[in-house]
């Protein structure tokens, strides 16, 4: 069965301070995908990132970039030069690609505090 | 602003009350799926529909029931509802079938409090 886990419950930084958000997951299939989905205050689900399990390139996009590693099941996410308007629950998400089962797996999330 | 919209906003009932959530896709999408937050919980996955017809099911109670109709809008049908059913109630679609695949956009949500 898939599992995430994102054992960090809350962080909080001091605004300008560098971020990273831990994401283990489990799987037994060789395709999976992982997501990364930011949950502002206002309560909407916003899509970050998909990555797929062939590519271990890490990805940068401006202050946010992802780190994936096969070897230790982790898809980490980093914010650089945080702001407060990066305060936010994170989520790490899984699929896996059999065929009729391919529903996203969450965490249970980070929330991060920014701190002006 | 992912394209997906979803109504009502909020709702407030009381148990035993029967409620209909309303979600409809990004233009193109044909996929629809239907996700539950709660507080014990977490985020997850009840139900996928792609092109009028449920494709895959996951932890949805047998009170609720789902539909895809003609024009690919999808509606959440939650029954005989108790305390433990208030919860925000995503909707998500993507382009295809093959949800783990793609990528899927949430709606806003629907905040469902029964009291």
């Amino acid at each position: 069965a898939q599992k995430v886990t994102q054992a960090q419950t809350e962080i909080s930084v001091v605004e300008k301070e560098d971020v990273t958000l831990d994401c283990v997951y489990e799987t037994r299939d060789t395709t999976y995908y992982l997501f990364w989905y930011k949950q502002p205050p206002s309560g909407e689900l916003v899509f970050l990132i998909r990555r797929n399990s062939f590519d271990e390139q890490n990805e940068i996009s401006g202050r946010y970039s992802w780190n994936f590693q096969k070897s230790t099941s982790s898809f980490n996410f980093t914010i650089t030069a945080s702001q407060v308007v990066d305060s936010a629950v994170y989520f790490c998400a899984l699929s896996e690609a059999d065929f009729g089962n391919e529903k996203l797996t969450f965490g249970t999330g980070t929330r991060l505090t920014i701190i002006p | 602003d992912s394209g997906v919209t979803q109504t009502p906003k909020h709702l407030i009932t009381a148990t035993g009350q029967r409620v209909t959530l309303r979600c409809s896709p990004r233009s193109g999408d044909l996929s629809v799926y239907w996700y539950q937050q709660s507080l014990d919980q977490g985020l997850q996955f009840l139900i996928q529909y792609y092109n009028g017809e449920e494709r895959a099911k996951g932890n949805i109670l047998e009170r609720f029931s789902a539909q895809q109709f003609p024009d690919l809008h999808s509606e959440l049908n939650l029954s005989s509802l108790e305390l433990g059913d208030s919860a925000l109630y995503f909707c998500a679609s993507s382009v295809g079938s093959r949800g783990g695949l793609e990528t899927q956009y949430f709606g806003p949500g629907t905040r469902l409090l029964v009291l």
